[in-house]
């Protein structure tokens, strides 16, 4: 079965910390991108990549950063948490090719900021 | 940019009711997507459209490619109570590498 898989279900960081947040595809896929889901605001894109050391910034990139050191692993990296930024974590990917068929999603990692 | 406007933002229906919710654009897509969220998952595909008037069931879904293609409706019938979740349609204006547009999503409560 093809998956994306996100390292964390639910993480709790202090403010001021840096956060590290996985995703790992296994379905060779070249797009990969992060999102943020808050209640009433919908799925907001961070940042996004359609390649291996590429990134582009998405709607919010503000406080985050990412790597793609490798074509299967996207990096979200929070270099220092605030309580803002308490909320889902959703990683996608997706064929650069084929996006017609829709992005594949991980089960997202809730992140509280405390 | 170019948004998606999708509604209701939120229904409460009874088990067994049918259910509608459609997305609208003020400019044209080429596919249409809707996916569902399921509480603390992340979202699925349920359906996917690629030309304009397009009708695609999946079970108890059907997705319609609005003729317009300005606009997509999903009708879910005879809810049940793992319909539960957020509903998100999704939109490509472009061709093959293009990004997806998501709308805001529908939550769907269904009452005992």
């Amino acid at each position: 079965d093809v998956k994306v898989t996100q390292s964390s279900r639910y993480l709790v960081k202090r403010t001021g910390e840096k956060v590290f947040l996985e995703c790992v595809q296994d379905m060779d896929h070249e797009n990969m991108f992060w999102y943020r889901q808050d209640p009433g605001l919908g799925l907001r894109l961070i940042y996004f990549s359609y390649d291996v050391k590429m990134k582009e910034k998405g709607d919010i990139p503000e406080g985050y950063s990412v790597s793609r050191e490798k074509k299967e692993r996207f990096s979200l990296i929070l270099e220092s948490a605030s309580t803002n930024q308490t909320s889902m974590y959703l990683c996608a990917s997706s064929f650069r090719f084929r996006v017609e068929s829709g992005y594949t999603f991980g089960s997202g990692t809730r992140l509280t900021v405390v | 940019g170019q948004q998606l406007n999708q509604s209701p933002q939120s229904m409460f229906i009874q088990e067994g009711e049918d259910v509608s919710m459609n997305c609208t654009s003020s400019s044209i897509f080429n596919t249409w997507l809707w996916y569902k969220q399921d509480p603390g998952e992340g979202p699925v595909l349920l359906i996917a459209l690629y030309k304009a008037g397009e009708l695609t069931s999946n079970g108890r879904l059907t997705a319609q490619f609005g003729i317009t293609r300005k606009d997509s409706f999903l009708n879910i019938s005879a809810s049940i109570p793992s319909d539960v979740g957020i509903y998100f349609c999704a939109g490509l204006a472009g061709y093959r590498d293009d990004k997806i547009i998501f709308g805001k999503g529908t939550r769907l409560h269904i009452l005992p």
